[in-house]
């Protein structure tokens, strides 16, 4: 079965910083990746996804995400957060096969900006 | 505007009272799906539904639980007989496309507390 791991439990920066989270997957076929966002008192938002082709996808808000397939890795970046970023990140996971598809997701990180 | 709303937003239940939690979504989608996020731990996968049956479920899902969709709008979450530890968020979740784009969409969720 797949699994997702995001080490960074909580991350603080201040407003302009440069932003890096990683996650990482294991599982040894083709999977989809997806970068999805919580606001306080919001449901989950997707910013970016991976199905194929170019490995860095681009997203909402600025964001962006590179896959590294030799590194099962699906690291979010940020060149300069602002304060609304301020947010819970998670990383998910699909396999390919089946059709239900259901996402397994990482244990996600707290981003908290500072003005 | 959102794809999917869920209702209530908020249940309080004693222990061993049976709920339903609901998920209306906006217009017509092929898969359903129920997680859930207990405080301060990840999202889990509880079950997919497709086509009027259960596509796949996880080992969360047991006999307490169940899924229908009465009137061909309208997707349900049962739990018979509610434990202390089934208090959590629940969140739906659709996708509109059999195959190919593989994005869910996530409703606002429903705060289950067990008392």
């Amino acid at each position: 079965a797949q699994s997702v791991s995001q080490h960074n439990h909580h991350v603080i920066l201040s407003e302009a910083a440069s932003l890096e989270l990683g996650c990482n997957y294991s599982y040894g076929g083709t999977v989809n990746l997806f970068w999805y966002v919580q606001y306080p008192g919001q449901h989950l938002q997707l910013l970016l996804k991976y199905f194929s082709g170019d490995p860095l996808v681009k997203g909402i808000k600025g964001f962006e995400a590179e896959f590294i397939k030799s590194k099962f890795s699906f690291n979010l970046r940020k060149p300069s957060v602002q304060w609304s970023d301020t947010a819970e990140y998670f990383c998910a996971v699909t396999v390919t096969s089946g059709s239900a598809r259901q996402l397994t997701f990482g244990s996600g990180t707290q981003l908290t900006v500072l003005p | 505007e959102p794809e999917v709303t869920q209702t209530p937003s908020h249940q309080v239940t004693q222990m061993g009272q049976e709920v339903i939690l609901r998920c209306v979504p906006i217009s017509n989608h092929l898969y359903f799906y129920w997680y859930r996020q207990i405080l301060g731990q990840k999202v889990e996968f509880l079950v997919s539904f497709y086509n009027n049956e259960i596509s796949e479920k996880s080992e969360i899902f047991d006999d307490q639980f169940s899924v229908e969709r009465p009137d061909g709008s309208n997707f349900t979450l049962k739990i018979r007989s509610t434990k202390l530890e089934d208090s959590a968020m629940y969140f739906c979740a659709i996708k509109r496309d059999l195959a190919g784009a593989n994005e869910q969409f996530f409703g606002p969720g429903t705060r289950l507390t067990v008392l």
